[in-house]
């Protein structure tokens, strides 16, 4: 069964920063996909990034960046520039195909300070 | 293009009580996932739809859990009768299978039971 561990529960940044949050899955398979969802207070889930495995180019949008490591099963995201609205609940996802289940971490809160 | 919409946002009830959750998906996806997600916690997958067909169910509490999704589109989640572990977040998403892999996700049901 595919695991997803986020081991950082709290990351704080400050305004204008940037902050990397880690990612590590276990897998067996060679094709799956990978995202980063956000989380506000509000609880709806948005998506901020998405990496299909057989892309060895690392997705980028906007302020967000990924290292997708495929080798060691990491996906890491990378928020530049920190905004206050970039606080939340970053939940790390893994899915084997584009029918299956989303397979979530256990999440990580990103606080920012001014 | 509407989202996923769900309700009731809110709901407290006494233990032994039942509850229902409706969930309409955005229009065309004719894949739906109930997922529980307890406070600081990400979410888990209760059950998956592949249009009207409950293909994952494996993580549904069968004495006291039941859904449905008629006609393929909108679903409903039940439980009778509701226990003080059963407080939570009960999310619904939708997706396209054969698509970007994506999931889209209603601001969710949260339940109290007292």
């Amino acid at each position: 069964a595919q695991t997803v561990t986020q081991s950082q529960p709290e990351m704080s940044v400050q305004e204008a920063e940037t902050v990397t949050l880690s990612c590590t899955y276990d897998t067996s398979e060679s094709d799956y996909y990978l995202f980063w969802y956000k989380q506000p207070p509000s609880r709806q889930m948005i998506l901020v990034i998405r990496q299909e495995a057989y892309k060895q180019q690392n997705a980028t949008e906007n302020r967000f960046s990924v290292n997708f490591q495929k080798a060691a099963k990491s996906f890491s995201l990378k928020i530049s520039d920190s905004q206050l609205g970039d606080a939340a609940m970053y939940f790390c996802a893994y899915r084997s195909d584009s029918w299956g289940k989303l397979q979530f971490g256990a999440g990580t809160q990103v606080v920012v300070t001014p | 293009e509407a989202g996923v919409v769900q309700s009731p946002r809110y709901k407290i009830i006494e233990k032994k009580q039942p509850v229902a959750f409706w969930c309409n998906p955005i229009s065309g996806h004719n894949t739906l996932y109930w997922y529980l997600q307890n406070l600081g916690q990400g979410p888990e997958l209760l059950i998956r739809y592949e249009n009207e067909e409950a293909v994952d169910d494996s993580q549904l509490p069968k004495d006291r859990f039941s859904a449905e999704r008629l006609k393929g589109v909108d679903s409903t989640l039940k439980i009778q009768p509701a226990e003080l572990g059963d407080s939570a977040v009960y999310l619904c998403a939708s997706g396209q299978g054969a698509s970007t892999g994506e999931l889209f996700f209603g601001e969710g049901s949260r339940l109290t039971v007292l």
